[in-house]
């Protein structure tokens, strides 16, 4: 079946612009996450979504980020304001179950650079 | 906060040897590790999962084992091959977060 897959696969923006990523997860999968990798370091995690609610959105750096699942599948992160800062590969993951036995499969991610 | 750190960051070796990856981390309380290759311009794929009750994981040439109590983590690649090339990385899952090293760099060189 499909895999995880985010659109678009680059975006360039300027700063103070807003900016909509998407994610379409495996279907099925009831857990969602987003992630956030700059450059040389490992993915950094944002939110995460058990069906449509934020389970948990503590990795949301400040009020400019918002994500959300309305329909328990598909995954928008919105970013206002945008920043040179905010340029990164932006993941997303989804995974059938949320427990202790999940594997995370990752979709391509989406590149963003704000100039 | 959960720590987790990866040694070597880069790593190269000719073909065909053995080799390790090292991974730590501070806070033993975790559900579970995995083990990521990420290449290029590209997702991550998972390689492998290992559960906090587990000792180790083998898939093909791969194997990973866990000592949760020192925190520590090794993924061992068997035979390597130049398509063995990439990033790998190690994830420990607390069960609100999942929290990445920042990954080692293999080259394997024909």
């Amino acid at each position: 079946g499909a895999g995880v897959s985010q659109t678009p696969s680059n975006k360039v923006t300027e700063k103070g612009k807003y900016v909509e990523l998407r994610c379409d997860p495996i279907s099925g999968h009831t857990a969602l996450y987003w992630y956030r990798q700059s450059l040389g370091q490992g993915p950094e995690f944002l939110i995460y979504f058990q069906g449509t609610g934020a389970a948990d959105d503590s990795g949301l750096p400040n009020d400019r980020f918002f994500a959300v699942r309305p329909e328990g599948s598909v995954s928008t992160l919105k970013i206002q304001r945008t920043e040179r800062g905010d340029s990164a590969v932006y993941l997303c993951a989804s995974s059938l179950l949320r427990g202790p036995g999940d594997t995370q499969y990752f979709g391509p991610g989406t590149r963003l650079t704000v100039l | 906060k959960q720590e987790v750190t990866q040694i070597p960051a880069a790593l190269s070796v000719p073909e065909g040897e053995n080799l390790v990856l090292n991974c730590s981390f501070t806070d033993s309380a975790i559900y579970n590790l995995q083990w990521f290759r990420q290449d290029p311009g590209k997702g991550l794929t998972s390689l492998l999962l290992i559960q906090s009750s587990q000792r180790e994981q083998t898939s093909g040439r791969l194997n990973a084992s866990l000592d949760k109590s020192s925190g520590r983590s090794t993924l061992y690649i068997a035979a390597s091959q130049p398509g063995d090339s990439a990033t790998y990385l190690c994830a420990v899952n607390t069960g609100n977060q999942f929290y990445f090293g920042t990954g080692t760099s293999l080259t394997v060189i024909p």
